[in-house]
């Protein structure tokens, strides 16, 4: 079955725009989360959604946002793009969120902000 | 503050000897614990993980190891082999939400091993 499918694979975005990303989880899997990777601070949580309901979050500020749609695939979006936001951004899908039943990431998005 | 640490950045093996990667924790809530490899431009791959009612899991040739009382556990490849050269990341989580399932990774930051022929 196909796997988690993270669209678009590169892109550059100047600071103070926004972007958006986007996540399709496998098929069945409701529960999508995001992670930041940084080489100075590692794979960080963002959020989880479940259901179209973002049930948890980290500890980034507000200007990183995301949702999901009825379909589970989950759209991130990041305003006001800092250079320090240049990062691979990840996204996992699990059936329910539980992470011992499985939990599979994509390929990753890399942004840079110049 | 870091809960997972990875204190070695990088290892160098010889093909058909053993790696051992090496990770500490510091909350004691973990009870799920992960190994993933990591290749350049991909995402993590799972490769074995270890809840903490164990001490040991086996998978082929990569078995982990926890030792709860130390807050350490490691990872065990054995014969290494030069496809098994990527970023190895340790993950633990904990049942943090009111449902009671674990929800996110907290990871180390890698280490970088290199299996040479």
């Amino acid at each position: 079955k196909a796997g988690v499918t993270q669209t678009p694979r590169y892109l550059i975005k100047t600071r103070g725009q926004q972007v958006t990303l986007s996540c399709s989880p496998i098929s069945g899997h409701r529960s999508v989360s995001w992670y930041q990777q940084t080489p100075g601070q590692g794979l960080q949580f963002l959020f989880e959604y479940f259901s179209e309901t973002q049930r948890n979050k980290g500890n980034f500020p507000g200007r990183f946002s995301g949702r999901q749609f009825s379909n589970s695939r989950s759209e991130m979006n990041v305003s006001t793009l800092e250079l320090g936001d240049s990062a691979l951004y990840l996204c996992a899908s699990s059936l329910e969120g539980a992470i011992d039943y499985g939990y599979t990431f994509g390929s990753g998005t890399r942004l840079t902000v110049v | 503050d870091q809960q997972v640490k990875q204190n070695s950045p990088s290892l160098s093996v010889q093909e058909g000897r053993i790696s051992i990667l090496n990770c500490d924790y510091t909350n004691s809530m973990f009870d799920y614990f992960l190994w993933y490899k990591k290749y350049p431009a991909e995402g993590p791959t799972f490769l074995i993980s270890i809840s903490s009612i164990k001490d040991k899991n086996e998978d082929g040739r990569f078995t982990v190891f926890l030792n709860k009382s130390a807050k350490h556990l490691s990872l065990h490849i054995v014969p290494s082999q030069p496809g098994d050269s990527a970023v190895y990341f340790c993950a633990a989580s904990a049942k943090e939400n009111s449902g009671g399932s674990n929800y996110k990774l907290t990871f180390g930051k890698g280490t970088l091993l290199t299996v040479n022929p």
